[in-house]
């Protein structure tokens, strides 16, 4: 079945690094997602990585995929505090519409 | 901005009413996915139309129906509303109907009173 598991919150202080991890079931999985929540906004993509990929940079968000464990990491670089936000991963297996994770609350200290 | 609109922003409602809650996909975009988010559930995929036609059901309650016009916008009713269906409600688009990137709107905020 289907079920992606995110860990609920992480605090990191400005100018360090948040990794935010991500764990699915499905290994037909063909797409994984990162989006951006801000409070009372809607979901706003941050980047993809396709299943055949390993690594995918985009500036300041690197994203990591094991497939051979399911694990999905965002990793951002030079945190700041406009990136405080919740960041749920999605999984898309292409037979019908996205799967969520819970999503995890990044607090960023100033 | 995503190019996914969504109306009303906010809408506010007493028990056993029924409202209906619009989405007009990014130009070019053939499908249109519902998902609901509430605090207990979370982001959940509800019902999805491609070209005017339903492609997925997810959790969609029978209370819930769903419609996508010629001009591929689509309306979300949900009648004999209860407390418990107080949630934001996005609507996402995307070009094809399956693993392609969704584009979300803003939302509707919806709360029974």
């Amino acid at each position: 079945g289907e079920d992606v598991e995110q860990s609920l919150f992480l605090s990191v202080r400005e100018g360090d690094s948040s990794v935010i991890n991500c764990t699915y079931t499905d290994s037909s999985s063909t797409y994984l997602y990162w989006y951006k929540q801000e409070p009372g906004a809607g979901l706003q993509l941050l980047t993809y990585i396709f299943s055949n990929m390993d690594m995918k940079q985009d500036q300041r968000l690197t994203v990591l995929l094991n497939k051979k464990d399911k694990h999905l990491s965002l990793r951002i670089a030079d945190t700041q505090t406009g990136d405080s936000a919740i960041y749920f991963c999605a999984e898309d297996t292409g037979r019908r519409a996205l799967t969520f994770g819970s999503g995890t609350r990044l607090q960023v200290q100033p | 901005d995503s190019g996914v609109t969504q109306t009303p922003k906010h809408l506010i409602t007493a028990t056993g009413q029924r409202v209906t809650l619009r989405c007009s996909p990014r130009s070019g975009d053939l499908s249109v996915y519902w998902y609901q988010q509430s605090l207990d559930q979370g982001l959940q995929f509800l019902i999805q139309y491609y070209n005017g036609e339903e492609r997925a059901k997810g959790n969609i309650l029978e209370r819930f129906s769903a419609q996508q016009f010629p001009d591929l916008h689509s309306e979300l009713n949900l009648s004999s509303l209860e407390l418990g269906d107080s949630a934001l409600y996005f609507c996402a688009s995307s070009v094809v109907r399956g693993g392609d990137t969704q584009y979300f709107g803003p939302g509707t905020r919806l709360t029974v009173l």
